[in-house]
């Protein structure tokens, strides 16, 4: 397709378990990023690719947010061990300049 | 630190009336970018419009434009001739460079009612 695409578009998972959001970018945009959005609020950076390396995380929570792009396209976000406060939306955005963003995956920690 | 403020959690607007949303923000850099989006209940951040800071115009794309005033370090967004289709969130956001390999960071929003 011609957008940012993601996949599950929603998640429960119970406390405790591993998830895994996929974000498959703009074909051809190098740069890509994770950002969590919390109900009612503007959505918070996690981390930045630019193909394939990761050159920013500054903005992921705890070392039980892992995010990898393996092939500079296709990348994966990563919650081991999930919490309820990392109940959120989480949003994958791929830029040439301006960011286009992807529809999220909300997840819910039961 | 960058900080992007959006003072209105509400505006409500009549249709076929034109609305301000404010946003100002904060940084020391030169170079930066400013951005709205506009987030519906369906939740994908759409981007509405683009203003860089060495931008000697205001942007504007279809009804959107952007009332840029560098001094006051404000950026809003001006819609003009309301839509139903227009209610939605509205996020402000900065880029701390010009390239394309700057994170955004947002304000809180603010939710855009339109009446009929």
């Amino acid at each position: 397709g011609a957008g940012v695409s993601q996949s599950p578009r929603y998640k429960v998972a119970k406390r405790g378990q591993d998830v895994a959001l996929r974000c498959d970018p703009i074909s051809g945009h190098v740069s890509l990023f994770w950002y969590q959005q919390a109900l009612g609020q503007g959505p918070e950076f996690l981390t930045y690719f630019q193909n394939e390396a990761q050159l920013d995380k500054s903005g992921l929570p705890s070392d039980r947010f892992f995010a990898e792009r393996p092939e500079g396209s296709v990348s994966t976000l990563k919650i081991q061990r999930t919490q309820q406060e990392d109940s959120a939306v989480y949003l994958c955005a791929s830029s040439n300049n301006e960011q286009y963003f992807g529809p999220g995956t909300r997840l819910t920690v039961t | 630190a960058q900080k992007i403020t959006q003072t209105q959690p509400g505006m409500f607007v009549q249709e076929k009336e034109a609305v301000t949303l404010d946003c100002t923000y904060d940084t020391s850099d030169q170079s930066y970018g400013l951005f709205w989006y506009k987030q519906p209940s369906s939740g994908e951040m759409i981007f509405l419009i683009y203003q860089g800071s060495y931008d000697e115009q205001n942007a504007t794309e279809g009804r959107y434009s952007l009332n840029f005033q560098k001094a006051r370090k404000s950026a809003n967004l001006v819609i003009s001739a309301s839509q139903l289709g227009d209610s939605a969130m509205y996020f402000c956001a900065m880029r701390d460079r010009l390239g394309s390999w700057g994170k955004l960071i947002f304000g809180q929003g603010t939710e855009l009612s339109v009446k009929p």
